[in-house]
């Protein structure tokens, strides 16, 4: 089974700022099957990444994938008020399809 | 694209529930679907998923023997037979599309319905 780890486990930062993710794989994520989501409270998670770097039909492009192996960042370029959540990453290449246990990114 | 999930309540551990899911605005068919859940509270858990015609099934450790997902592309549903219902089941529980993209599809979950709770307790 893969295990995911996302640092930080909660990111305090203020609108207009930049938001870095890490998601970190016990091993090899097989084609950069990685994807991230972002969820907000009473809500169904929104898929946001797949494959690692390719964003999601609607998604803004101030959201941004990257990494590869074991190694992956979601990286919001500019916090909007909207995008104070929780996200998570997922793999799913391998079953069972793990994921993290989420970073909170909240208003500073 | 909707996904429409039912069938979620209450039950006594060792009871049995059984999810339903109606899917609606895409072709049913064509898509591998899936299982999520989530403790209040808590994060994602993959639950289980399977491919469009029933011929690849996956499950967690966490619930492999007690819960069986299946699908009819007829009734454009989903379904997950949980049995031997534990305490540690209790969580909302997600119907998930997995997403296709150029011409190929992959696990991942383009589309969630908004959850159905089951609450297993005494």
């Amino acid at each position: 089974e893969i295990v995911l780890t996302q640092s930080p486990g909660t990111l305090s930062l203020s609108p207009g700022e930049r938001a870095a993710l890490s998601c970190r794989a016990s091993q090899s994520v097989s084609s950069s099957y990685l994807a991230w989501y972002q969820q907000k409270p009473g809500q169904a998670p929104r898929l946001l990444i797949y494959g690692a770097s390719s964003r999601a039909t609607g998604i803004p492009d101030r959201f941004s994938g990257s990494g590869s192996g074991t190694d992956f960042t979601l990286t919001i370029s500019r916090l909007e008020p909207e995008d104070f959540a929780v996200y998570y990453c997922q793999q799913y290449g391998s079953s069972p399809r793990t994921f993290g246990p989420g970073t909170k990114v909240e208003i500073k | 694209v909707q996904l429409v999930e039912s069938g979620g309540g209450l039950v006594e551990p060792g009871g049995s529930l059984r999810l339903s899911c109606a899917a609606s605005g895409f072709s049913f068919s064509t898509y591998s679907m899936n299982w999520v859940r989530q403790a209040p509270g808590k994060g994602l858990e993959w639950v289980s998923s399977i491919s469009t015609s029933s011929s690849h099934i996956s499950y967690a450790d966490s619930v492999k023997g007690r819960f069986t997902v299946s699908r009819d592309n007829a009734k454009n549903s989903l379904y997950l037979q949980m049995n031997s219902l534990r305490a540690e089941d209790t969580a909302f529980y997600y119907c998930t599309r997995a997403y296709c993209s150029g011409g190929s599809c992959y696990w991942a979950s383009d589309f969630w319905g908004q959850g159905t709770l089951v609450t297993v307790s005494p």
